[in-house]
């Protein structure tokens, strides 16, 4: 079946400017995370959501960041008033939520932002 | 404040010798450890994982072993193939809470024909 999409695939953008970046999850996953990478760096979490949870915001780094996952599929990250600091490639994970695999993550192949 | 290390940034091995990729951790609070692959332009993929109430897990070519007096765990690929070049990340999840997971800078083994 189809994996975890992202899109766009790269995005460029200039300073100050807002960026939206999409993921669509595995469907039937209830758990769906945002990690991102900056270079020569190991993968950062951003923020957990799990069903109808209130989600786990807590390695946002900044108030610029924030995210939605709507009807508990398709989630997006936006990040506002991009600074070049945010240049990253950011990831997608879903997982199951259940089962003996419930917390294995699934990755799309990210989102490379860069901001100029 | 990075809480998983992984300090060699990469690893070259001869087809068919062992790959040995380590992982360093700070937070006694860990209790779960997985390892993840990632090829160019594609997402990173599950490999193995291991609990903190063993030493070892085992999955056809490949082994991890934690050491939780060292907080060190690694990763034994044997015997090595060229497929297995990618990127591999060292992650760690602790039991105060399990949906946060901490992720190495990861390692990147070029296994040479």
């Amino acid at each position: 079946g189809a994996g975890v999409s992202q899109s766009p695939s790269n995005k460029v953008t200039e300073k100050g400017k807002d960026v939206e970046l999409r993921c669509d999850p595995i469907s039937g996953h209830t758990a769906l995370y945002w990690y991102r990478q900056s270079l020569g760096q190991g993968l950062e979490f951003l923020i957990y959501f799990q069903g109808n949870s209130a989600p786990d915001k807590s390695g946002l780094p900044s108030d610029r960041f924030s995210a939605e996952r709507t009807g508990g599929s398709v989630s997006t990250l936006t990040i506002q008033r991009t600074q070049q600091e945010d240049s990253a490639v950011y990831l997608c994970a879903s997982s199951p939520g259940q089962g003996v695999s419930y917390n294995e993550q699934f990755f799309g192949p990210g989102t490379r932002l860069t901001v100029l | 404040d990075q809480q998983v290390k992984q300090n060699s940034p990469s690893l070259s091995v001869q087809e068919g010798r062992i790959s040995i990729l380590n992982c360093d951790y700070t937070n006694s609070m860990f209790d779960y450890f997985l390892w993840y692959k990632k090829y160019p332009a594609e997402g990173p993929t599950f490999l193995i994982s291991i609990s903190s109430i063993k030493d070892k897990n085992e999955d056809g070519r490949f082994t991890v072993f934690l050491n939780k007096s060292a907080k060190h765990l690694s990763l034994h690929i044997v015997p090595s193939q060229p497929g297995d070049s990618a990127v591999y990340f060292c992650a760690a999840r602790g039991r105060n809470n399990f949906n946060k997971f901490y992720f190495g800078s990861g390692t990147k083994l070029n296994v040479k024909p």
